[in-house]
């Protein structure tokens, strides 16, 4: 039973190039949350998606940023013309129902903005 | 609004030691609590989650939190840590009614030293 894959692991963008980051969850569940961690900053929400459904997406910064989670597919987070400050780690997480007591975490993407 | 204060940004501690890790969360309705372990360049693994009943939880790798709902507390106990503990630890609160979503607190570097 696979768990939550994330890729690329590592991302290299340059400056104003755009970068998409896959989420695939676990099988069976159909949330998706996604989350950034800052260098020497804490994990903080970004989006949360249901199938084909943005359910709440209040941590997503008002530009250059969108998510999606198809019905086929995995979630893709993408950033437009990322800048230095978009250099971070991304993690999505998924979990079977809305409020689940759990979230199973992927490894992470790190993108790196040169 | 939830909000989640780890009071401690780094904790250092010999091994074979006692630790814990200090918690404190604050919400207006009733919470999931959680404490999450990252270690370096690797995703978020779950120790141990207080949902209801019993407020001590155990917890993987030897950890127990309490939960003390007139302090609104969470701290995270192990009472003789090992050099393989020394990670970064999170603590975090969600609730149904906000989706799910985890809001983390800034994180608690564990050094273990021989």
């Amino acid at each position: 039973n696979a768990g939550v894959m994330q890729n690329p692991r590592h991302l290299v963008r340059r400056r104003g190039q755009e970068a998409r980051l896959r989420c695939s969850p676990m099988k069976g569940h159909s949330h998706v949350y996604w989350y950034r961690q800052l260098p020497e900053e804490g994990l903080k929400f970004m989006v949360y998606l249901q199938k084909e459904n943005i359910i709440d997406e209040s941590g997503m910064p008002k530009e250059r940023f969108s998510a999606e989670f198809p019905k086929e597919g995995p979630s893709i987070l993408r950033i437009q013309q990322v800048v230095r400050g978009d250099s971070a780690a991304y993690f999505c997480a998924s979990s079977p129902n809305r409020g689940s007591d759990e979230q199973y975490f992927g490894p992470g993407t790190r993108l790196t903005v040169t | 609004a939830q909000s989640v204060t780890q009071l401690d940004s780094q904790v250092p501690v010999f091994e074979e030691a006692p630790v814990e890790l200090r918690c404190n969360y604050s919400s207006s309705v009733s919470v999931y609590l959680f404490w999450y372990v990252q270690y370096p360049n690797q995703g978020l693994q779950l120790l141990l989650k207080y949902l209801s009943g019993s407020t001590l939880v155990k917890g993987i790798n030897g950890f127990e939190a309490e939960f003390n709902k007139s302090q609104t507390s969470f701290h995270l106990r192990k009472p003789s840590v090992h050099i393989s503990d020394t990670a970064e630890y999170f603590c975090a609160v969600s609730s149904y009614n906000q989706g799910g979503k985890l809001i983390f607190g800034q994180g608690t570097e564990l050094s273990v030293k021989p």
